[in-house]
């Protein structure tokens, strides 16, 4: 089976600097998708960035980049530039490729990011 | 946008209470599910659906049940609530097929306390 591990439960940034919220995974399978979803302080979780696992290249939104390490089965979400806004809970989550399980999710604990101005 | 909203925000029942907790999303999407969400345990898949009538137990059905009645609504009941189910319950839909990224989207969340 598989499993998502987040290893800080808790990380805080000065506004403006550069975090990286840490993620790793074990999985037998060699093709899944991998996503980092936010969620802020009583409000709706949202997708933050995904990656295939066939694809090489790192994804990147805006100020979101991750750095996927296929073979270290890695999956880090680095925050450039951060803003108040971006004080939330992360959750990096694992999503199989094959058939069976319709799709579910597996998600990490979580990592709480707080942003200080 | 991809909406999914969820019943309630808060709610407050007894223990031994009947509870519905109701989910709509607007984008015709195949796939339901609903999570738990617990400090320090992340989400845990209670039920999912990927058709209409169709359900599977997720990874603690324990004290659940799930209707899907239409395509558009997934219900959550607790048929007896008890103190270990309040809980931050949340919602989410994705279109069907693996072969794409298919991400899920998520309702608000339904806090509910059991007294």
């Amino acid at each position: 089976a598989q499993t998502v591990t987040q290893s800080q439960p808790e990380m805080s940034v000065q506004e403006a600097e550069t975090v990286t919220l840490s993620c790793t995974y074990d999985t037998s399978e060699s093709d899944y998708y991998l996503f980092w979803y936010k969620q802020p302080p009583s409000r709706q979780m949202i997708l933050v960035i995904r990656q295939e696992a066939y694809k090489q290249q790192n994804a990147t939104e805006n100020r979101f980049s991750v750095n996927f390490q296929k073979a270290a089965k890695s999956f880090s979400l680095k925050i450039s530039d951060s803003q108040l806004g971006d004080a939330a809970m992360y959750f990096c989550a694992y999503r199989t490729h094959y058939g069976g399980s319709q799709g579910n999710l597996i998600f990490g604990k979580g990592t709480k990011l707080s942003v200080k101005p | 946008d991809v909406k999914v909203t969820q019943s309630s925000r808060y709610l407050v029942k007894r223990t031994g209470e009947k509870v519905f907790l109701e989910c709509v999303q607007d984008m015709d999407h195949e796939n339901m599910f609903w999570y738990r969400q617990d400090p320090g345990l992340g989400l845990r898949l209670i039920y999912f659906s990927y058709d209409v009538k169709m359900k599977e137990k997720g990874d603690i059905p324990e004290g659940y049940s799930v209707s899907r009645e239409k395509k558009e609504r997934f219900s959550l009941i607790l048929e007896s609530a008890s103190t270990n189910q309040t809980s931050m319950y949340l919602c989410a839909s994705s279109l069907a097929g693996l072969a794409s990224y298919n991400e899920q989207f998520f309702g608000p969340g339904t806090r509910l306390t059991v007294l």
